[in-house]
């Protein structure tokens, strides 16, 4: 089975630019999660959905990040304007609904702000 | 809220040698606990899931060991590899949420 895919690997920008990446989670997971990863630390939780529902985003920047998705599969963050802490590596996971709850991750993408 | 730690931050062993790496957390009320491996780079390769009713899971070289009770679970790594090399992480799902809480980590060095 095909495993997380994230777009792009790598993006560079500076402060104050928008970015948005890109998450198209396993086949049937309905669970995806948007993960921040700063250089050291382990992945704190962003966003979590439930099909095209958002379940908890208490930990989401709203005045800067945004993310959706639509028709419950696809899925993209969005972060406009950009900080310099911002720089870190986004992760996205997915997991089945009533299974064993086992995370799967994509490769991420590398951010950083200049 | 579920505060989870893993010590040693960064381990160095000769290769062939046998380790353990440590995960903590405060809140005993878990559903599972699962294991990864971080590559520099990229992103995380789950390594063992260990249900709240199981005690250990092995996946060849590896064993990893859940004690809800005392809040602590360890990952063994028998014969280590430089190929093993990595960090390791933590995450842990309560029971009521299905949220995931992770350490930050124990970056692991193998030397040949």
């Amino acid at each position: 089975e095909a495993g997380v895919a994230q777009s792009p690997r790598y993006k560079i920008i500076e402060k104050r630019q928008s970015v948005a990446f890109w998450c198209n989670p396993i086949s049937g997971h309905a669970t995806l999660y948007w993960y921040q990863q700063i250089l050291g630390q382990g992945p704190k939780l962003l966003i979590q959905f439930q099909n095209n529902g958002v379940v908890d985003d208490s930990q989401l920047p709203k005045d800067r990040f945004s993310a959706e998705r639509l028709k419950g599969v696809d899925s993209t963050l969005k972060i406009q304007p950009a900080k310099l802490e911002d720089s870190a590596v986004y992760l996205c996971a997915s997991l089945i609904a009533g299974g064993p709850n086992e995370q799967f991750f994509g490769p991420g993408t590398r951010l950083t702000v200049l | 809220k579920q505060e989870v730690t893993q010590i040693p931050a960064a381990l160095s062993v000769p290769e062939g040698e046998n380790l353990v790496l440590n995960c903590s957390f405060t809140d005993s009320a878990i559903y599972n606990l699962q294991w990864f491996r971080q590559d520099p780079g990229k992103g995380l390769t789950s390594l063992l899931l260990i249900q709240s009713s199981q005690r250990e899971q092995t996946s060849g070289r590896l064993n990893a060991s859940l004690d809800k009770s005392s809040g602590r679970s360890t990952l063994y790594i028998a014969a280590s590899q430089p190929g093993d090399s990595a960090t390791y992480l933590c995450a842990v799902r309560p029971r009521n949420f299905n949220k995931f809480y992770f350490g930050s980590g124990t970056k692991l060095n193998v030397k040949p």
